[in-house]
């Protein structure tokens, strides 16, 4: 059972685009929401990250936007450069008695043209 | 400071074989994760480990296990090694083991099993 479902799974835009990759959750005992950017033959790296108790959270060119309610989470790449091409993962975790672990969506990969 | 460790980055093993993999934290953190990477199944989660102690375990046969030392160090195993077992394979280490913390990964080890 898919704990976090990722859309779409691919993404092409143009540079200067704004891609938007959202994520749905139902277990409403997660409280954090990380996303990672992984590069061909590399590890994830953390991007960004929130928390359930705001709306959106802006880093650079990286937004995360937060919809409690509607249990679900998406990330917006402003300005978006072709270095940006890569498979980006949202993750969800909650506390409790699997502390620590990440449920991974299934990735979106995305190709931004020059 | 140094990033999460891993060793080696390539491997390959015939079925039936055994395999041990190694995680190096960052300095600091003590909490190591496992992750199973493949273009079927994704990110799935193997275990957790803080403090030498194994806190989590994901959805994996008896075959997978791990270890952490004294001093964060993280290791895991995987015996009798079927052609599925296939996979890049992350670590991911934290300062604590609750949400409250980011987790890091490592570049991890490309497992390839003939």
């Amino acid at each position: 059972q898919q704990q976090v479902k990722q859309s779409p799974q691919s993404l092409i835009v143009q540079k200067g685009g704004i891609p938007i990759i959202n994520c749905a959750y139902e277990n409403t005992a997660f409280d954090y929401f990380p996303w990672y950017q992984q590069f061909p033959g590399k590890g994830p790296a953390l991007l960004i990250a929130i928390r359930p108790d705001v709306s959106e959270k802006k880093e650079g060119r990286f937004t995360i936007s937060f919809n409690k309610s509607a249990k679900q989470f998406s990330l917006h790449i402003m300005d978006s450069q072709p270095g940006d091409s890569a498979t980006y993962f949202c993750a969800a975790s909650r506390r409790g008695s699997t502390l620590g672990r990440l449920y991974f969506g299934r990735g979106t990969q995305l190709t931004v043209w020059p | 400071k140094a990033g999460v460790t891993q060793t080696p980055r390539y491997l390959i093993k015939t079925r039936g074989q055994q395999v041990t993999l190694s995680c190096s934290p960052i300095s600091g953190h003590r909490s190591v994760s496992w992750y199973q990477q493949t273009p079927g199944q994704g990110l799935q989660f193997l275990f957790e480990y803080f403090s030498e102690t194994q806190r989590n375990k994901g959805n994996f046969p008896g075959r997978f296990s791990g270890r952490q030392f004294s001093n964060s160090r993280s290791e895991m195993n995987v015996s009798t090694l079927e052609l599925g077992d296939s996979a890049l394979y992350l670590c991911a280490s934290s300062l604590g083991w609750d949400s409250s913390y980011e987790q890091y990964f490592g570049p991890g080890t490309r497992l390839t099993v003939t």
